[in-house]
């Protein structure tokens, strides 16, 4: 069946690195590929997105690209700041029925 | 800004007691979902309903039980809360399939059975 895996956190980073937190999916025919993120005490909200292979989704400076060959959407920053500071969703949906799978969240952590 | 909404956002109940969690959108939505967020972060999804009068069981099993007698309205219903039953609970709707639409999320209800 289809599946996300992301990197486990907590990631920390001070602030104006670099970050990636990497996810790999498995699944069948042709998935999209969405980055969510959840700020504390609240719900999550689309960061970005890909519906194709070699797309590029970014938004607010972070991107990732939509990898057929390794399976994988890696999200990126090129500097970070401490409003970033949440939690990080990768999930996979399929078909349209508008169900996703979520893998089980990176916590990022910027220290100023 | 929301439109989604949750209530309430936290609750704290005594086993056996019966609750309904709330979940109300102002989008005109037809999808609507229920997830389950673990300590852990790892959400699952327990109930989906793509319109009125349809819903279904999602990928985790569930005790509660959902209904959808108006578009904007898709509560959950606990009808013997355990303390297994604590979690937080995500509503999330969206307008077409997700290549079209994202998922919108509510707030959560953060549940707490003692």
């Amino acid at each position: 069946g289809n599946s996300v895996t992301q990197m486990e956190g907590p990631v920390t980073l001070s602030e104006e690195a670099f970050l990636t937190i990497n996810c790999t999916y498995t699944a069948t025919g042709y998935p999209s590929l969405f980055w969510y993120v959840q700020y504390p005490g609240e719900g999550l909200q689309l960061l970005l997105k890909a519906t194709k292979a070699d797309d590029k989704g970014s938004n607010k400076g972070f991107e990732a690209t939509y990898r057929k060959e390794t399976t994988s959407f890696h999200l990126e920053k090129g500097s970070v700041q401490v409003s970033d500071s949440a939690v990080y969703f990768c999930a996979l949906g399929s078909g349209n029925t508008g169900k996703l799978i979520f893998g089980q969240g990176t916590t990022l952590q910027v220290k100023p | 800004e929301a439109d989604i909404y949750q209530t309430p956002r936290y609750l704290v109940i005594g086993t056996g007691k019966k609750i309904t969690l709330e979940c109300s959108q102002t989008m005109g939505h037809d999808k609507m979902y229920w997830y389950q967020q673990d300590p852990g972060m790892e959400l699952h999804l327990i109930h989906y309903s793509y319109g009125v009068n349809s819903t279904e069981k999602g990928d985790l099993s569930s005790e509660s039980t959902v209904s959808r007698i108006r578009t904007e309205h898709f509560p959950l219903t606990l009808e013997s809360a355990r303390p297994s039953h604590t979690s937080q609970y995500l509503c999330a709707s969206s307008d077409r399939g997700f290549n079209n639409s994202p998922l919108h999320f509510g707030n959560g209800t953060r549940l707490t059975v003692t």
